[in-house]
């Protein structure tokens, strides 16, 4: 059974700090995605990642993948408030077959 | 393009009543999944559809749950017989599949279930 875990469940960071989410999962893995959860509502996808090594960057977050490791980041560069939300690693197995989700970090960025 | 549309938003309901959600994919999108989330933790699986085939169930899928796409377009969640473990949101999500994977999957609002 695939399982994912992500680190910190909670983080509470300064604006302008940097710091990184960790997602490691148990199994091979050919997809891996970044979603964003504002309270109430649903998921925003931010990232997806098909291959090791693979890095992507959108404003201040960036999202990588070690496949051998089983292990992707998501690392917040000079975080503000704006980015304060519940963000959760998903993976996937086969193409467009089920998702198996982290547990969430949920992150308050304080001024 | 309007994104995965669900209704109804909210839904409260008895013990032992019936609900339906309804769930339009972006339009296009051949594969279409439900999810279940409850507060504080990540989405679970419970089935998906590619075009009107229903590929794939969770375990978490009981025998009081039913999900059609009959025409491989929009699709509908039944829960039967409601229990207060049952309430959640219930998050619809659709995809187009194409060669090589990565294929971003859009989530919906989700529909609120209560069931007192």
């Amino acid at each position: 059974e695939l399982k994912v875990e992500q680190n910190p469940l909670f983080l509470s960071m300064q604006e302008g700090k940097n710091y990184t989410i960790y997602c490691n999962y148990s199994t091979t893995s050919d997809r891996l995605y970044w979603y964003r959860q504002d309270p109430g509502k649903s998921l925003e996808s931010l990232f997806v990642l098909l291959s090791n090594g693979a890095v992507k960057q959108e404003g201040r977050l960036m999202a990588s993948l070690d496949t051998k490791a089983r292990l992707s980041t998501l690392h917040i560069t000079a975080a503000v408030h704006d980015l304060s939300a519940t963000y959760f690693c998903a993976v996937g197995r086969t193409s467009g077959s089920r998702l198996t989700f982290g547990e969430g970090t949920q992150l308050t960025v304080n001024p | 393009d309007t994104g995965v549309s669900q209704d109804p938003r909210h839904k409260i309901t008895k013990r032992g009543q019936n609900v339906t959600f309804r769930c339009d994919p972006i339009s296009e999108h051949n594969r279409l999944y439900w999810y279940r989330q409850t507060l504080g933790q990540g989405p679970e699986f419970l089935t998906y559809f590619q075009n009107e085939a229903q590929l794939e169930k969770s375990r978490l899928l009981s025998d009081r749950f039913s999900a059609e796409r009959p025409k491989g377009s929009f699709s509908t969640l039944e829960i039967q017989r409601t229990e207060q473990g049952d309430s959640a949101m219930y998050l619809c999500a659709s995809s187009q599949q194409r060669q090589g994977g990565g294929n971003t999957i859009y989530f919906g609002e989700g529909s609120w279930l209560t069931v007192v």
